[in-house]
C-alpha cells in the first residue's frame, strides 16, 4: 500500500511562501488532496485532485503535482496560515484512503 | 448550512463498546459516501472506515475490520461507528467527514469534516 510522506516541519515568515511536498512511492498518476488543521477545529480542504481550490480558499493555496511529489504552496503567509497540512490520496490497491504524516507551519 | 456533529464519544474500558454517531444537516445526505476519520493523542489523520450512499458497500482499514461496523440511517440523516473490542490504541478523536461527490462514484476526497468526539480507551 502507498506510504506517503511530509516534511515535519516548515518555518515561514509573513508575507514570504511555504512550501510544504509530499511524496510517495506509488503517488504517480494519483490525484491528491491537502487538509489544514488546527487544533480543536474541524480539518479545512484546500486543495483536490491536485490543483483544484474548493470554494471560499483563498487564492494564496495552490497545488501542483510534479509526477514522484504534490507540492502544497501557500502564498503571502499570514498568521492564521499556522496549522497542520495533510496529504491524502486513495490507494486503489487497497481501497484505503491514505494520508501523510503531517506537516506543521508556522509562521514567525 | 452544511454541517457534521457527532456525538457518542466518551472514556470505556479495553475490550468494552461505544457506538458514534454523525448527524448530518444542509445537504442531501443520502447522495453521499460517508466516512470516519480518526486522530490518536498526537498523531496524524487516519482513515477509519466508509460507507456508500445506499449502505451496501463498507471499507475499514485493517487494524478495525472485524472490530469495527459502520452503518447509515438516511431518514435520519446519520452515520454511525460501532466500535466492539476497543483496544487502547483505539483512543482518539474521531471525525465524520463527507466525501466530496455526491454522485454515485466517491471522490476519494474529504469536503466536509465535524469538529470530532473524543474516545478514551482506558486499559
Amino acid at each position: 500500500s502507498s506510504v506517503l510522506t511530509q516534511p515535519p516541519s516548515v518555518s515561514v515568515a509573513p508575507g514570504q511562501t511555504a512550501r510544504i511536498t509530499c511524496g510517495g512511492n506509488n503517488i504517480g498518476g494519483k490525484s491528491v488532496h491537502w487538509y489544514q488543521h488546527k487544533p480543536g477545529q474541524a480539518p479545512v480542504l484546500v486543495v483536490f485532485d491536485d490543483i483544484e481550490r474548493p470554494s471560499g480558499i483563498p487564492e494564496r493555496f495552490s497545488g501542483s503535482d510534479s509526477g514522484k511529489t504534490a507540492t502544497l504552496t501557500i502564498s503571502r503567509a499570514e498568521a492564521g496560515d499556522e496549522a497542520d497540512y495533510y496529504c491524502q490520496l486513495w490507494d486503489y490497491n487497497s481501497d484505503h484512503y491514505v494520508f501523510g504524516p503531517g506537516t506543521k507551519v508556522t509562521v514567525l | 448550512e452544511v454541517q457534521l456533529v457527532e456525538s457518542g464519544g466518551g472514556l470505556v474500558q479495553a475490550g468494552g463498546s461505544l457506538r458514534l454517531s454523525c448527524a448530518a444537516s444542509g445537504f442531501t445526505f443520502s447522495n453521499f459516501w460517508m466516512s470516519w476519520v480518526r486522530q490518536a493523542p498526537g498523531k496524524g489523520l487516519e482513515w477509519v472506515a466508509n460507507i456508500n450512499q445506499g449502505g451496501s458497500e463498507k471499507y475499514f482499514v485493517d487494524s478495525v475490520t472485524g472490530r469495527f461496523t459502520i452503518s447509515r440511517d438516511n431518514a435520519k440523516n446519520s452515520v454511525y461507528l460501532q466500535m466492539n473490542s476497543l483496544r487502547a490504541e483505539d483512543t482518539a478523536v474521531y471525525y465524520c467527514a463527507r466525501d466530496g461527490s455526491g454522485s454515485y462514484y466517491p471522490a476519494r476526497y474529504f469536503d466536509i469534516w465535524g469538529r470530532g468526539s473524543l474516545v478514551t480507551v482506558s486499559s
